[in-house]
């Protein structure tokens, strides 16, 4: 069975630290996604990385950067967290064509205080 | 020119009844529209895809119908439970683009 998984479910910071959100999958996978979820919005995309050490931004991508030094693995990293990056985050992995089955992790919902 | 409008943004349906949401897209290049569905705590889990090829596919009681020349397609949920009450994702992609394009969900409640 293919499987995201991320670090943690919950999360709660202060205004102005660091936080890395951690995702892996087990499906050996080309591309990876993050995405932040917010109601009316839908899913936005803040980076993608189609291999090891190569990232792209996406819509959204200000406040953040990402690390992908394995292939297994992509992190997300907002450099000093601000309260209106309070939202639902999500990664997915996917094969190379875009027309395949993204798979998606079950979220890590991040509160900025 | 990448996006895809979904709509309603929310919608209320009688357990037996049919759910239908609606996307548009503008990028005639998209050949591949793919619904995902996720239930609350969870990620978007895929559901059901299409390719331009085909007007319609079903499968259970989910159908998508596909629109070309309007550039539209839909997803309807036959006799709708309250177990499919989720929130639904329409998509976008394209063969050597990587990024999946989405639409900005519905969320569908199925009462008893």
């Amino acid at each position: 069975d293919v499987k995201v998984t991320q670090s943690s479910r919950y999360l709660v910071k202060r205004t102005g630290e660091k936080v890395f959100l951690e995702c892996v999958q087990d499906m050996d996978h080309e591309n990876m996604f993050w995405y932040r979820q917010d109601p009316g919005l839908g899913l936005r995309l803040i980076y993608f990385s189609y291999d090891v050490k190569m990232k792209e931004k996406g819509d959204i991508p200000e406040g953040y950067s990402v690390s992908r030094e394995k292939k297994e693995r992509f992190s997300l990293i907002l450099e000093s967290a601000s309260t209106n990056q309070t939202s639902m985050y999500l990664c997915a992995s996917r094969e190379w064509d875009a027309r395949k089955t993204q798979y998606f992790g079950p979220g890590t919902r991040l509160l900025v205080l | 020119q990448q996006q895809v409008k979904q709509s309603p943004q929310s919608l209320i349906v009688q357990k037996g009844g049919i759910s239908i949401i609606n996307c548009a897209y503008e990028n005639t290049a998209f050949d591949y529209f793919p619904w995902y569905q996720q239930f609350p705590g969870k990620g978007p889990a895929l559901l059901i895809a299409i390719r331009p090829d085909v007007s319609e596919k079903k499968e259970g009681r989910f159908t998508i119908s596909f629109n070309k020349s309007a550039k539209q397609f839909s997803l309807h949920i036959m006799d709708s439970q309250p177990g499919d009450s989720a929130t639904y994702f329409c998509a976008a992609g394209m063969k050597g683009y990587q990024k999946v394009t989405f639409g900005t969900g519905t969320k569908l409640q199925v009462i008893p």
